[in-house]
């Protein structure tokens, strides 16, 4: 079974500052995607970016990057130019590409970073 | 992604009562699948279901959890007799289809608190 730690329960950050929010996975399939969601106190789940593993390429959304190490299993997500619209609960997620399987809307979530943003 | 309409928003329950949560995917979309979020915690799948049917229901606690997606209507998920430790919100997501490139749309959600 798959698995997704989020080693920062609470992460803080000036506005117009960077900030890295880290995520380690476990996982034996070689095939899978990584996905950064955002969920602010509303609760909607709002999807930050979205990364294949079978692309060497880091994703970018904008502000968004990620630095995804496939052979360290570690997926960052990293806030460029942060703004108070920022501050959320931050969850990264794993989902398995098997063609065919069930496993596509299964996503297994890691426990959450809480990102406050100061003005 | 506001196309998923959860509702209640907000459902409070005394215990050994049922709880109903219904979930609206969005519009044309046929795959519905329901996570729980304890207090603290991440998102955790519970089912999968398309129309009629339950696909994957790996997720879902043995007993008084049930989970339906009638060919008219909107997904419900049915919590019998609910005690304390079912308080979490519970949110509905809903994809059109089943591909790896496919986005999922989730719900906001509907927090369940059991007195």
């Amino acid at each position: 079974a798959q698995t997704v730690t989020q080693s920062q329960p609470e992460m803080s950050v000036q506005e117009a500052e960077t900030v890295t929010l880290s995520c380690t996975y476990d996982t034996s399939e070689s095939d899978y995607y990584l996905f950064w969601y955002k969920q602010p106190p509303s609760r909607q789940m709002i999807l930050v970016i979205r990364q294949e593993a079978y692309k060497q390429q880091n994703a970018t959304e904008n502000r968004f990057s990620v630095n995804f190490q496939k052979a360290a299993k570690s997926f960052s997500l990293k806030i460029s130019d942060s703004q108070l619209g920022d501050a959320a609960m931050y969850f990264c997620a794993y989902r398995s590409a098997l063609a065919g399987g069930t496993s596509y809307g299964k996503l297994t979530f890691g426990q959450g970073t809480i990102l406050t943003v100061h003005p | 992604n506001a196309g998923v309409m959860q509702n209640p928003r907000h459902l409070v329950r005394r215990r050994g009562q049922e709880a109903r949560l219904r979930c609206s995917p969005v519009k044309g979309h046929s795959h519905v699948y329901w996570y729980r979020q304890l207090p603290e915690e991440g998102l955790k799948f519970m089912v999968y279901l398309q129309k009629e049917n339950i696909i994957d229901e790996s997720g879902m606690p043995k007993e008084r959890f049930s989970a339906e997606f009638p060919k008219e209507g909107p997904s419900i998920l049915r919590i019998q007799q609910v005690v304390r430790g079912d308080s979490a919100a519970y949110f509905c997501a809903s994809s059109p289809r089943i591909t790896g490139e496919e986005k999922l749309f989730f719900g906001s959600g509907t927090q369940l608190s059991v007195l």
